[in-house]
């Protein structure tokens, strides 16, 4: 079935370093592909996204650019703050069963010291 | 704002009671979804509503509850009947049509005393 598979965490960080967070999918079809970003105790925010083979998403410094041929959808940052400390989710939506459905990864904490 | 909200934000339950979480929106959406999170692990769909009136099972709908009577609203019931209750709860929403993006609430912490 459809899956992600993202780095297992923690990642820890000095701040300014180079971030990058793995993320690789199987799916049917062509789904489109979604970076999640959580701050302790809150919701899902969306940080990014990318629709189809090629597309780069952007955002706040991040980026992720969709990959068929290795399915994957890296997400990296050339120098991350202290703030950027969170929890990273990747997701891939299909249309399954009559609906749109989104498939998360576990989740990679980051986490940035001064 | 427009935006979607949930309450309460903590929610405490002794077990064997039947406890209604909010989650509503004010972003004219069509579709709205309920999910868990567990610690360390992805999200899991619970429930999804495409349209008013209309509401389907998603992944681990055991034990768990819900209505669409108002497009604004999808009020998650979770039941005596959901054996492990105690988890992280986000409702999301997203507009009809061509957009496949979700909007997460600030989710909904219960816990099973």
């Amino acid at each position: 079935g459809d899956s992600v598979t993202q780095m297992e965490g923690p990642v820890t960080l000095s701040e300014e370093a180079f971030l990058t967070i793995n993320c690789t999918y199987t799916a049917t079809g062509y789904p489109s592909l979604f970076w999640y970003v959580q701050y302790p105790g809150e919701g899902l925010q969306l940080l990014l996204k990318a629709t189809k083979a090629d597309d780069k998403g952007s955002n706040k410094g991040f980026e992720a650019t969709y990959r068929k041929e290795t399915t994957s959808f890296h997400l990296e940052k050339g120098s991350v703050q202290v703030s950027d400390s969170a929890v990273y989710f990747c997701a891939l939506l299909m249309f399954s069963g009559g609906y749109n459905k989104l498939i998360f990864g576990a989740g990679t904490r980051l986490a940035v010291h001064p | 704002d427009g935006g979607i909200t949930q309450s309460p934000k903590y929610l405490f339950r002794k077990e064997g009671q039947n406890v209604t979480l909010s989650c509503e929106q004010n972003l004219n959406h069509d579709a709205m979804y309920w999910y868990r999170q567990d610690p360390g692990q992805g999200l899991r769909l619970i429930y999804y509503s495409q349209i008013v009136n209309d509401f389907q099972k998603g992944d681990i709908a055991e034990g768990y509850s819900v209505s669409r009577e108002k497009k604004e609203s999808f009020p998650l019931t979770v039941t005596s009947a959901q054996k492990n209750p105690t988890a992280f709860y986000l409702c999301a929403s997203r507009t009809s049509g061509t957009s496949d993006t979700q909007y997460f609430g600030p989710g909904t912490r219960l816990t099973v005393l």
